[in-house]
């Protein structure tokens, strides 16, 4: 079955540009019927949406989160990035990918997250 | 942005105990409603979609309902495997959003 793997550094500094990878297994990323998502958990707070992107490369962003937030898919490499840019202590979060099926818009594959602190 | 509501945002349980938690959106959603278990370290699970249909490999004293605004998720009889938390979605417009999470615990 699909799997999904979150990869990258788990401490940024202030300002930097946070950038994450997803890797999937298991099935194509170039899928129909399917959107690739983030989202993340800041320290015990609840769910929040950063975007989402199909496998054409049309995406979808929190508007909060709009101006500083890329989303992109490698079909070459199957797998999805996430880059955060002027990244702050409120972007500490456990970040999450996670497969969504167009329609529902539920989310039914999860990577198990990364945590990233941002911190000097 | 659709708001989601839940509540409670808490709860204790016994094991056997019949509990709903509740999902309030803040405007109609329809049934684009789904619904998660989180646990610490572990992947996210999707128990249900679209208000009522079950994810597969999930248990069936799960279940779910509503329309429009108002949702609720029930677990029949609690298990231990079960405390956790909880939380729903909406997937009716973008931005994707939601509810704060139910946590439940032991009793």
């Amino acid at each position: 079955q699909v799997q999904l793997q979150e990869s990258g550094p788990g401490l940024v500094k202030p300002s930097q540009t946070l950038s994450l990878t997803c890797t999937v297994s298991g099935g194509s990323i170039s899928s129909g019927g399917y959107f690739w998502t983030w989202i993340r958990q800041h320290p015990g707070k609840g769910l929040e949406w950063i975007g989402y992107i199909y496998y054409s490369g049309s995406t979808y962003y929190s508007p909060s989160l709009k101006s500083r937030v890329t989303i992109s898919v490698d079909t070459s490499k199957n797998h999805l990035s996430l880059k955060l840019s002027s990244v702050t202590a409120a972007d500490t979060a456990v970040y999450y990918c996670a497969r969504g099926i167009r329609g529902h818009y539920g989310m039914d594959v999860w990577g198990q997250g990364t945590t990233v602190t941002v911190s000097s | 942005d659709i708001q989601m509501t839940q509540s409670p945002s808490s709860l204790s349980a016994s094991v056997g105990d019949r509990i709903t938690i509740t999902c309030r959106a803040s405007q109609s959603i329809s049934t684009y409603l789904n619904w998660y278990q989180l646990k610490p370290g572990k992947a996210p699970q999707l128990l249900i979609y679209e208000t009522s249909s079950l994810q597969s490999d999930v248990p069936s004293r799960f279940s779910g309902s509503g329309s429009g605004t108002d949702f609720t998720l029930t677990i029949s009889s609690l298990q231990p495997e079960d405390f956790a938390t909880y939380y729903c979605q909406q997937g009716f417009s973008s931005p994707l959003t939601f509810g704060g999470g139910t946590k439940v615990e032991i009793k």
